[in-house]
């Protein structure tokens, strides 16, 4: 009964290539986020959705560009991959009412 | 912007009490968060205290806040070898929930 899900758990790509996340909630959940960890374990928040709709957009280039087709789902595509994007990439979710987000386990990407 | 600093690395002995401490600069921050992630896991919300409150027990969790000196700390009693993790402190000033995370301590608890 997983609570928030991501595939692919690794990912190893080249540079430049474009390559996509998939996070799923099945908490009934009406707010999505997308968060980086880097290699010194400082995670930053990079987006938020919330029914859908974009709420938080951090500083971050707009090669990164998320994509949620309904409440459980929050995808992140990201185009022309860099050395520096190799990090863990946290999904999380939370209810707008309740101040508490869910984490999943994380997608670590690795660009060569 | 908002900050919220942590000191990197704490060592105890287990049976001891950890104490991590947090200090933010947001002074609406409403909420804040306790964080643990464990080698190659995802996070993991351990407590909350809303910004009204200075103090709150969860077994052997203890979270005090002074929120005049923008400082949080977590105690953890006896602490464990299960225990040894990374812990984030977060807060968040609502809207939308921005939560904005620390830069972590890394707990190591010597047997």
């Amino acid at each position: 009964d997983t609570a928030v899900s991501q595939t692919p758990k690794y990912l190893v790509t080249q540079m430049g290539n474009d390559k996509s996340i998939k996070c799923e909630q099945n908490l009934g959940h009406d707010t999505m986020y997308w968060y980086k960890q880097d290699s010194k374990k400082f995670l930053k928040i990079m987006f938020s959705y919330n029914n859908k709709e974009l709420i938080i957009n951090e500083t971050v280039p707009n090669r990164f560009s998320p994509k949620s087709p309904d409440k459980a789902h929050l995808n992140l595509h990201i185009n022309s991959l860099e050395l520096g994007d190799s990090a863990v990439y946290f999904c999380a979710s939370s209810q707008a009412s309740v101040e508490t987000q869910y984490f999943g386990p994380g997608t670590r990407l690795l660009v060569l | 912007g908002e900050d919220v600093e942590q000191s990197l690395f704490l060592s105890v002995r287990e049976g001891d009490s950890s104490v991590i401490n947090c200090t933010y600069t947001d002074s609406s921050s409403t909420y804040l968060y306790w964080y643990k992630q464990e080698p190659g896991a995802g996070l993991q919300l351990l407590t909350y205290i809303f910004s009204n409150m200075d103090m709150k027990q969860d077994q052997r969790l203890t979270v005090l806040l002074n929120k005049k000196d923008k400082h949080l700390s977590l105690r953890i009693a006896d602490t464990q070898t299960g225990d040894s993790a990374i812990y984030f402190c977060a807060e968040s000033a609502g809207g939308y929930q921005k939560v904005t995370f620390g830069t972590g301590t890394k707990l190591q608890v010597i047997p």
